[in-house]
């Protein structure tokens, strides 16, 4: 079983819509949560990260984690055709260094 | 351009071969990370520097490859004899947080 298990997709949207991208992961141990966005043939860029439980606001960007459910979720309102890219979702254990990365959710906004 | 820079970007090589990348790190950042990603999936860790200090290896990272961050600056990811396996993007990332990594555009292997 993986650490961090991530749909690829494609996931395809209306421009405006709300997108909803998850991960979930198996160690409960894992301290920090992150999301990246990269385009194709760059460098992944991070969007946001978190410590705890809750939700975090930034944008039309909202990162949400479950730890009870090991669960982790993006959400992006009022998406833009900009907003096409692979998302990624990113896991550091507590007291390690080591970051494990989802494969990534595929997300296409149709204008 | 104060982001992290790799160099080369592309860099075609036939199996057998030794190839060296370079990273440079944001300049302030003391932390410093190694990734390889292929195509459809994410990146997968390679190594991790604090300042010159290497003080995480990834089990992927055989005895053929072998990092670098002398003097805590710039960093090199060497890969000796390469196979068609090796072939991949490989990134770097720096940070002075753990958890807010950023990357460079990569370095594109292709190994023929």
């Amino acid at each position: 079983q993986k650490e961090v298990e991530q749909d690829p997709g494609p996931l395809s949207v209306p421009e405006g819509a709300i997108v909803s991208l998850n991960c979930t992961y198996s160690n409960s141990a894992f301290q920090y949560f992150m999301w990246y966005r990269q385009y194709s043939r760059k460098g992944p860029e991070l969007l946001m990260y978190t410590y705890s439980s809750g939700n975090k606001e930034d944008g039309r960007f909202t990162a949400q984690v479950d730890k009870s459910s090991k669960y982790i979720s993006l959400f992006i309102r009022d998406s833009q055709p900009s907003d096409s890219a692979t998302y990624l979702c990113a896991i550091v254990k507590t007291g390690g260094f080591k970051t494990i990365f989802g494969a990534g959710t595929r997300l296409f906004v149709k204008a | 351009d104060t982001g992290v820079s790799q160099n080369p970007r592309h860099k075609i090589t036939k199996r057998g071969q030794n190839v060296t990348f370079r990273c440079d790190p944001i300049s302030e950042h003391n932390r410093l990370y190694w990734y390889r990603q292929t195509l459809g999936q994410g990146p997968e860790f390679l190594t991790y520097f604090q300042n010159e200090a290497q003080l995480e290896k990834s089990r992927l990272l055989s005895d053929r490859f072998s990092a670098e961050r002398p003097k805590g600056s710039f960093s090199t990811l060497e890969i000796q004899r390469t196979e068609q396996g090796d072939s991949a993007m490989y990134l770097c990332a720096s940070s002075l947080l753990q958890a807010e990594q950023y990357f460079g555009p990569g370095t594109r292997l292709t190994v023929t």
